[in-house]
């Protein structure tokens, strides 16, 4: 089946450190891939999105490239803040009438100043 | 103008309890969804909803009943709250395929 595997959290950086977040998918076909972010207490918001091989996402400093070799999404970012403390999930949609997103199970990053 | 709304935000209630969760989305979008966010932060989608009619129906235990008056609104109604009822529901809403609107969540506590 489809699934999405990120690397389990937490990961704790001090502020401007380079920040690294593995995701991998296992889908039938050619998915698009996303990234989003939950802040504490809300709801989840897009972060970026890739919807073919090669493309690269890219918001708020935030970057991912669709490696379809390596069945990849890793997101990256140079200098992270204190700010971007946050649960990041990796998803993947088919798109159609359906279109639901199946999600990793979040990697949890807290930047301490 | 709160884009996906959902109340209430938290609701705290007895084992064997029936309750309900509001969602309305002034987004114009034909899609809508529930899921769930266990403790451990994990997601996994119950229903999903298109212009008013039921697309997708995972293994959700049918005490769980979803219902679309109109395609700006989903409610989520339960029946018989059990323990491990107790999590995050969000309500979302999408117009392109993968692009959601999230809620910010409703926290239920079944004591």
């Amino acid at each position: 089946g489809n699934s999405v595997t990120q690397m389990e959290g937490p990961v704790t950086l001090s502020e401007e450190a380079f920040l690294t977040i593995n995701c991998t998918y296992t889908a039938t076909g050619y998915p698009s891939l996303f990234w989003y972010v939950q802040y504490p207490g809300e709801g989840l918001q897009l972060l970026l999105k890739a919807t073919k091989a090669d493309d690269k996402g890219s918001n708020k400093g935030f970057e991912a490239t669709y490696r379809k070799e390596t069945t990849s999404f890793h997101l990256e970012k140079g200098s992270v803040q204190v700010s971007d403390s946050a649960v990041y999930f990796c998803a993947l949609s088919f798109g159609g009438s359906q279109g639901n997103l199946i999600f990793g199970k979040g990697t949890k990053l807290s930047v301490k100043p | 103008d709160t884009a996906v709304s959902q109340t209430p935000k938290y609701l705290v209630t007895q084992m064997g309890n029936d309750k309900s969760i509001k969602c309305e989305q002034n987004l114009g979008h034909d899609t809508m969804y529930w899921y769930k966010q266990d403790s451990k932060k994990f997601l996994k989608i119950m229903f999903s909803y298109n212009n008013k009619e039921l697309i997708i129906n995972e293994t959700v235990p049918n005490r769980f009943s979803p219902k679309s008056p109109d395609k700006a609104h989903l409610n989520l109604h339960i029946n018989s709250l059990e323990l491990g009822d107790s999590a995050v529901y969000f309500c979302a809403s999408s117009g392109q395929p993968g692009i959601l609107f999230f809620g910010s969540g409703t926290q239920l506590s079944v004591l």
